[in-house]
């Protein structure tokens, strides 16, 4: 079965702290999708990374940064030098090889306070 | 281009009343999808489509009716309002196979009682 699990349900932080937010999921598929949104208070959801289950890579654009685990089973998200507008509710989800099923984790709330 | 667009924004139902809660997207997406989204579950989907006139279930499909008739629009319907149902519903549609971006409409808040 396909499962997400996103631990942390609230982070707080004081802005320009560095936060790392968890996801860790379970499939039993060798081809799989790893992706992270964020949903701002406004309430739509924003694409912010995809991973394939080839690429172990870390990726850093900007002030975000992934490390993506396979042993562990983890894809792990930082926020570096957080700021009050990164304050919203993160997803991780996982897709199979199709892309057709999407599990989402239950969300983390990050609150940045300035 | 508008993206993805969902009507009502907000819906109030009677347990038993039927409705169709509206998604279109101008972006010549081949998959469209419907989710919900109830607190602390994170979101679940509920059917997919993979293009025109092609739709499967999700993880949550009972309860719910879709069809694709053309690109551009999947309805997503509810024969029997139940008070389980009470959820925002989010809609999202991708380029292709081969592309896993999903693009996500702006949501329906639904309360049934």
């Amino acid at each position: 079965a396909q499962k997400v699990t996103q631990a942390q349900t609230e982070i707080s932080v004081v802005e320009k702290e560095d936060v790392t937010l968890d996801c860790v999921y379970e499939t039993r598929d060798t081809t799989y999708y790893l992706f992270w949104y964020k949903q701002p208070p406004s309430g739509e959801l924003v694409f912010l990374i995809r991973r394939n289950s080839f690429d172990e890579q870390n990726e850093i654009s900007g002030r975000y940064s992934w490390n993506f685990q396979k042993s562990t089973s983890s894809f792990n998200f930082t926020i570096t030098a957080s700021q009050v507008v990164d304050s919203a509710v993160y997803f991780c989800a996982l897709s199979d090889s199709t892309g057709n099923q999407f599990y989402f984790g239950t969300g983390t709330s990050l609150t940045v306070i300035p | 281009n508008a993206g993805v667009t969902q009507t009502p924004k907000f819906q109030v139902l009677k347990t038993g009343q039927s409705m169709t809660l509206q998604c279109a997207q101008d972006m010549n997406h081949e998959y469209m999808s419907w989710y919900r989204q109830d607190p602390g579950m994170g979101l679940r989907l509920i059917h997919y489509s993979v293009g025109a006139g092609i739709t499967d279930q999700g993880e949550v499909p009972n309860g719910y009716n879709v069809s694709r008739s053309t690109t551009e629009d999947f309805p997503l319907r509810l024969l029997s309002a139940a008070p389980s149902q009470t959820s925002v519903y989010f809609c999202a549609s991708r380029r292709d196979r081969e592309y896993y971006e999903q693009y996500f409409g702006p949501g329906t808040r639904l309360t049934v009682t």
